[in-house]
C-alpha cells in the first residue's frame, strides 16, 4: 500500500521568503510523485510531477521539487513567497500510469506581507 | 479547451434522499476519477474509470454510492440513503490513459446533508 506523509499542516512564510512544503512517501514500487494545488473553492491544479529521469521537476509558478528516493521524499520549494502562492497544497503518489492517486493531508499555505 | 466541468456546484439535500452528481472529463481523455474531500478525510479515492474496463470500486465507502459512465464520457456518481458524513466536496478528474498519470480536476460539487 502507497501511503504519503506531509509535515505541518499549516504553514506561514513572510512575502519574499522562501517556502518549504515537506512530503514523505511509502511505496513498493518506483512512485509517480505530484504536487498539486488548490486556491478557495477550486479544484486541483497540477504544479509538477516526477516520474523518471531528472530528479530535480521544475514546475509552474517558480516552484520546483526534488526526488530523493534515498529519503522516500518530494519536497516542495520556492525561492521567494508571493502574496498570490496562498492556497492549500497535496503531495500525491501513484504507482503507474493511469492509477489513482493517493494524496498527503495537505499542507495550507498564508503568505504575511 | 475545455476543463473538467461538474454539476451542481453545491447540493443541499435531506438526510435519506439519493443525489446524483454529475461530471464531463476533457473530451478525449479515457480514465475518469472520483475523490472525496471531507474535513475529517482529507482527499480520499472513490472510483476510477478506464475505456471500456471494468472500474475500480476499491474505494467506495459503502453499497450507497454506485457510479456508472455512459458512452466513455460522462460520469454519474449517486449517493443513495444519504447520510450526514456523506456531507463533502466530491472532485472528478479526468485523464490520458497513456503516458504519465496527470490528472485534471474539476471544481468539484459541495455536497450538504442536513
Amino acid at each position: 500500500a502507497q501511503s504519503v506523509t506531509q509535515l505541518g499542516s499549516h504553514v506561514s512564510v513572510s512575502e519574499g521568503a522562501l517556502v518549504l512544503l515537506r512530503c514523505n512517501y511509502s511505496s513498493s514500487v518506483p512512485p509517480y510523485l505530484f504536487w498539486y494545488v488548490q486556491y478557495p473553492n477550486q479544484g486541483l491544479q497540477l504544479l509538477l510531477k516526477y516520474t523518471t529521469g531528472a530528479t530535480l521537476v521544475k514546475g509552474i509558478n517558480g516552484f520546483e521539487a526534488e526526488f530523493k528516493k534515498s529519503e522516500t521524499s518530494f519536497h516542495l520549494t520556492k525561492p521567494s513567497a508571493h502574496m498570490s502562492d496562498a492556497a492549500e497544497y497535496f503531495c500525491a503518489v501513484t504507482k503507474a500510469a493511469g492509477n489513482k492517486l493517493t494524496f498527503g493531508g495537505g499542507t495550507r499555505v498564508l503568505v504575511k506581507p | 479547451g475545455a476543463g473538467v466541468s461538474q454539476s451542481p456546484s453545491n447540493k443541499v439535500t435531506e438526510k435519506g434522499k439519493d443525489v446524483e452528481l454529475r461530471c464531463d472529463p476533457i473530451s478525449g481523455h479515457t480514465a475518469l476519477y472520483w475523490y472525496r474531500q471531507s474535513l475529517g478525510q482529507g482527499l480520499e479515492f472513490l472510483i476510477y474509470f478506464q475505456g471500456n474496463s471494468a472500474p475500480d470500486k476499491s474505494g467506495l465507502p459503502s453499497d450507497r454510492f454506485s457510479a456508472e459512465r455512459t458512452g466513455g464520457s460522462v460520469s454519474t456518481l449517486t449517493i443513495q440513503r444519504t447520510q450526514q458524513e456523506d456531507s463533502a466536496v466530491y472532485l472528478c478528474a479526468s485523464s490520458l490513459d497513456r503516458g504519465p498519470n496527470e490528472q485534471y480536476f474539476g471544481p468539484g460539487t459541495r455536497l450538504t446533508v442536513t
